[in-house]
């Protein structure tokens, strides 16, 4: 069975530090791909960054970086220099190579303060 | 660009009248979604299409159906809405099978219940 745990419910940072979303994930899926998505309070999801179970390297995207742990099965979102744009909820998610389902976190609600 | 377009993006219904809500997409994805979000929760997966195949989430309410008359559009019908239907309803589209292939998601139809 595939599961994603996102542990912190609520998050704060000041504006322009960096701040960390925990993800762990676990599958017995040796090729899978974890995903993160952030949905503001106007409810659309938008994706943010992708990282492969084969991808060598830490993906990033702009401000948006994963920190990638194979071993510890954790794939954290690192959002540097936040703005205040960035207030809005963060879901982790995993898909495995064959299937077409997505196994969701429960979400991180991250308030970026001025 | 291409897109995931979900209609209306506010649908008022009342108790026991059925109410269809509609996605199209122009990714020519051959998966297709179908999410119900309450507030401060995680996306929870109603159905998917697979091309024409339908997959059905064991609990899934009787009442929700949906139909894909093509790779476009995907229709989400909910036969006799409860208070307890009042959500977002969030279609999504993805490629299939690859882990690497992230979903789509449209704006969303956010739901009431009168």
């Amino acid at each position: 069975a595939q599961k994603i745990t996102q542990t912190q419910p609520g998050m704060f940072v000041q504006e322009k530090e960096a701040v960390t979303l925990d993800c762990t994930y676990d599958t017995s899926d040796p090729s899978y791909g974890l995903f993160w998505y952030k949905q503001p309070s106007s409810g659309e999801m938008i994706f943010l960054i992708y990282q492969g179970s084969y991808d060598q390297q830490n993906a990033t995207e702009g401000r948006y970086s994963l920190n990638f742990q194979k071993a510890r099965k954790s794939a954290n979102l690192v959002i540097s220099a936040s703005q205040l744009g960035d207030s809005a909820m963060y879901f982790c998610a995993m898909r495995v190579s064959h299937g077409n389902q997505f196994y969701f976190g429960t979400g991180t609600s991250l308030t970026v303060i001025p | 660009d291409a897109m995931v377009i979900q209609n209306p993006r506010y649908q008022v219904t009342q108790f026991g009248k059925p109410v269809t809500l509609s996605c199209s997409q122009t990714l020519n994805h051959n998966v297709m979604y179908w999410y119900q979000q309450k507030s401060s929760q995680a996306p929870k997966l109603l159905f998917h299409y697979y091309d024409k195949d339908f997959n059905n989430e064991a609990d899934t309410p009787d009442n929700f159906q949906s139909r894909r008359p093509n790779t476009s559009f995907c229709f989400l019908d909910i036969r006799s809405p409860g208070l307890g239907d009042a959500a977002m309803y969030l279609c999504a589209t993805s490629r299939e099978g690859n882990s690497n292939q992230p979903q789509h998601f449209g704006d969303g139809t956010r739901l009431s219940i009168l």
